[in-house]
């Protein structure tokens, strides 16, 4: 079973409209949370990196938020754009030597 | 600073058949990550390198894959001989990491891959 559960699996909205992914995780025990960002055709990039004790994180229109009680997490992206038309990608990594645990993405798409 | 390098982009085979890829990591990061990803979904670690060892390859078919790190530095992953099922991209990460798992990936273009 996948440790690292997003939703939705895909969303289509409107340039200039906001959205919200869903990260459900069961790793533990929990050091931190990324969320990454994939274009088509590249390899992720990381937007923002969160630790147990920091509930919210931003990046320029991407908000990061953490909730390490309930261990879910959501990256808002507020006023839309084209280039915002991507595959996000929550990353949760355990204390110590874990490999990362990778969920399988929501494919956002921004339509003119 | 340059990204991480990985060639070819593309490469197409047929079943049975060996390819190799190649990765250069961010000057000076110790830790070189392989991964696969199949079309919709998330990356998954092959191998992992610290310097030139191996730290996990738990979830490498070893009867097919393999992975080296000569020198510390860039690395090469081969398949021999290729299935249909890996067709996916192949994604290359490094960090500089020297402990634990806090550290940014940083992750380079990817190799499709595509077994025919």
């Amino acid at each position: 079973k996948n440790q690292v559960e997003q939703s939705p699996q895909s969303l289509i909205i409107l340039e200039g409209k906001n959205c919200t992914l869903q990260c459900n995780y069961t790793v533990s025990p929990f050091s931190n949370l990324r969320w990454y960002k994939q274009d088509t055709g590249r390899g992720p990039v990381s937007l923002t990196i969160m630790t147990f004790s920091e509930n919210t994180k931003s990046n320029g229109r991407y908000t990061a938020t953490l909730d390490a009680d309930t261990k879910q997490s959501s990256l808002h992206i507020t006023a839309s754009q084209l280039s915002d038309s991507a595959s996000y990608i929550c990353v949760v990594s355990a204390i110590g030597w874990g490999k990362l645990q990778f969920g399988a993405g929501t494919q956002v798409v921004v339509t003119p | 600073e340059a990204g991480v390098a990985q060639s070819p982009r593309y490469k197409i085979i047929e079943k049975r058949q060996s390819v190799a890829f190649w990765c250069n990591p961010i000057s000076g990061h110790a830790t070189l990550y392989w991964y696969q990803q199949i079309l919709g979904q998330g990356p998954k670690l092959l191998i992992q390198f610290q310097n030139n060892g191996v730290v996990d390859d738990s979830q490498l078919p070893k009867d097919r894959f393999s992975a080296e790190r000569l020198k510390g530095v860039d690395s090469t992953l081969k398949i021999q001989p290729a299935k249909l099922e890996d067709s996916a991209v192949y994604l290359c990460a490094s960090s500089s990491l020297t402990s634990g798992n806090t550290d940014t990936q940083y992750f380079g273009p990817g190799t499709r891959l595509t077994v025919l």
